[in-house]
């Protein structure tokens, strides 16, 4: 256990419908990030936040995704009418940034995902 | 062409062998290399992480990167059942240092 945790674990939606899902980071990390794994693939890059502030977006965040992490704490990834091919584990990462130390990635620590199926 | 390739097995090996994973990557830019170790339905642990040419070793996991040849590699010694696992190589850098890129994934299975 890495200290990320995710909600839910898994959800079954049918198409059309708009799902939330929520990112709780380790405590200290100023960083939160959010990945999308397909079956046998990689997880691909979403966007990314530093504090409350969305630094990164992916071309893959059509304009039915929005993330949000208003306190700078948890986030949120809604997806608005869900089709079938936003079936994944969506998955939040974390990481400190620590200031001065520029243009270095920092470890990423990774939650056990929310797993989306769309009907 | 994807920006990491990886070869996605499936790998399965005996116990005690020498396990070879590998990746080639096509940006030079990229200068921060991982590799991540993902269990069924969990979220990937990092295992290695290194930023030069050369080897790094850490117990049985040994890390090689060739920049030259933009090819990234992880060497597992002495196998174990436990080590069966997904195996996913990461790079980072380039226009951004919050993005990883991964390669598709290797799966491994280690037999007694």
């Amino acid at each position: 256990d890495t200290g990320v945790s995710q909600d839910p674990r898994h959800k079954i939606t049918k198409r059309g419908q708009n799902v939330t899902f929520r990112c709780d980071p380790i405590s200290e990390h100023n960083r939160l990030y959010w990945y999308r794994q397909t079956l046998g693939q990689g997880p691909e890059f979403l966007t990314y936040f530093q504090n409350e502030a969305q630094l990164e977006k992916s071309r893959l965040l059509s304009d039915r995704f929005s993330a949000e992490r208003p306190k700078g704490s948890f986030s949120t990834l809604e997806i608005q009418r869900t089709e079938q091919g936003d079936s994944a584990m969506y998955l939040c990462a974390s990481s400190l940034k620590r200031g001065g130390v520029q243009g270095t990635p920092d470890t990423q620590y990774f939650g056990p995902g929310t797993r989306l199926t769309v009907l | 062409q994807k920006e990491v390739e990886q070869d996605p097995g499936p790998l399965s090996v005996p116990e005690g062998a020498i396990v070879s994973l590998n990746c080639t990557y096509s940006n030079s830019a990229f200068q921060y290399f991982m590799w991540y170790r993902q269990y069924s339905r969990k979220g990937p642990e990092l295992l290695m992480y290194t930023y030069s040419s050369g080897n790094k070793e850490d117990g049985r996991f040994t890390a090689q990167v060739d920049k030259s040849s933009k090819y990234i590699s992880l060497f597992i010694r002495d196998s174990q059942p436990s080590d069966s696992a997904t195996y996913l190589c990461a790079i980072a850098g380039g226009t951004s240092y919050g993005k990883l890129t991964f390669g598709q994934g290797t799966i491994l299975t280690v037999h007694p």
